[in-house]
């Protein structure tokens, strides 16, 4: 059983609607959670980190986390070509993305112009 | 924002050497600095967590003979993948830990593209 699990898509919408991404995740110990963004060929860049319950927001991004259900995802508002590209989600044992991570195989988004 | 580098970008090698890849945190020091191995479509696999001074972590599954990482100075962590095969062509990353912000993120490379012919 994969440790964190994400459909990999590829998940295409048009310019200007919500993109929703999804993340499930088995390590009940996990405490940190986080959204990465990956253009092709590219390193991960951090978009979102989430640590309770509940919704964060920041700008277009809105993550998600629900310990109960260890489901995690990621809403993208006013969606751009530019958001084109593959979300990682990670979880982390401790309270913060120092620790070692362990990713999922990613979401691709398309967005259509 | 705090800056990691690697290099080589790109590099493409006859099967049987040995590659040396450098991370290194520009403006900031790293006590802990990880090692990642993606390979096409497939996700970031940790592959070995390197301490200054110490010797390197490893994750289960990885050779720490074939996979040599040394992490010599606050600033610079390097990966040996000696006697390259096919097989090991993949993108390494590397990520750093700042050492005196608590609760902070850690900072990824851009990345290694390893191709062994």
């Amino acid at each position: 059983q994969k440790e964190v699990e994400q459909n990999s898509g590829p998940l295409s919408v048009p310019e200007g609607a919500i993109a929703s991404l999804n993340c499930t995740y088995s390590d009940r110990g996990s405490q940190s959670f986080f959204w990465y963004r990956q253009y092709s060929g590219k390193s991960p860049e951090l978009i979102m980190s989430i640590y309770s319950n509940g919704d964060k927001e920041d700008g277009r991004f809105t993550a998600q986390l629900n310990k109960a259900s260890q489901y995690v995802s990621l809403l993208i508002r006013d969606s751009q070509p530019s958001d084109s590209a593959t979300y990682l989600c990670a979880t982390a044992r401790e309270k913060s993305s120092g620790d070692k991570l362990t990713f999922g195989t990613g979401t691709r988004l398309a967005v259509r112009p | 924002g705090a800056v990691v580098s690697q290099h080589p970008s790109r590099v493409i090698c006859k099967s049987g050497t040995s590659v040396k890849i450098e991370c290194r945190s520009l403006d900031f020091q790293a006590t802990t600095m990880f090692w990642y191995r993606q390979f096409p479509k497939k996700s970031l696999m940790l592959m070995a967590t390197s301490n200054e001074g110490s010797k390197a972590t490893y994750e289960q599954g990885v050779e720490k003979d074939k996979f040599l990482i040394n992490h010599a100075s606050l600033t610079l962590s390097t990966l040996t993948v000696t006697s390259a095969h096919p097989e090991d062509s993949s993108f390494y990353i590397c990520s750093a830990r700042s050492r005196w912000r608590t609760g902070e993120t850690q900072y990824f490379g851009p990345g290694t593209r390893l191709l062994v012919l």
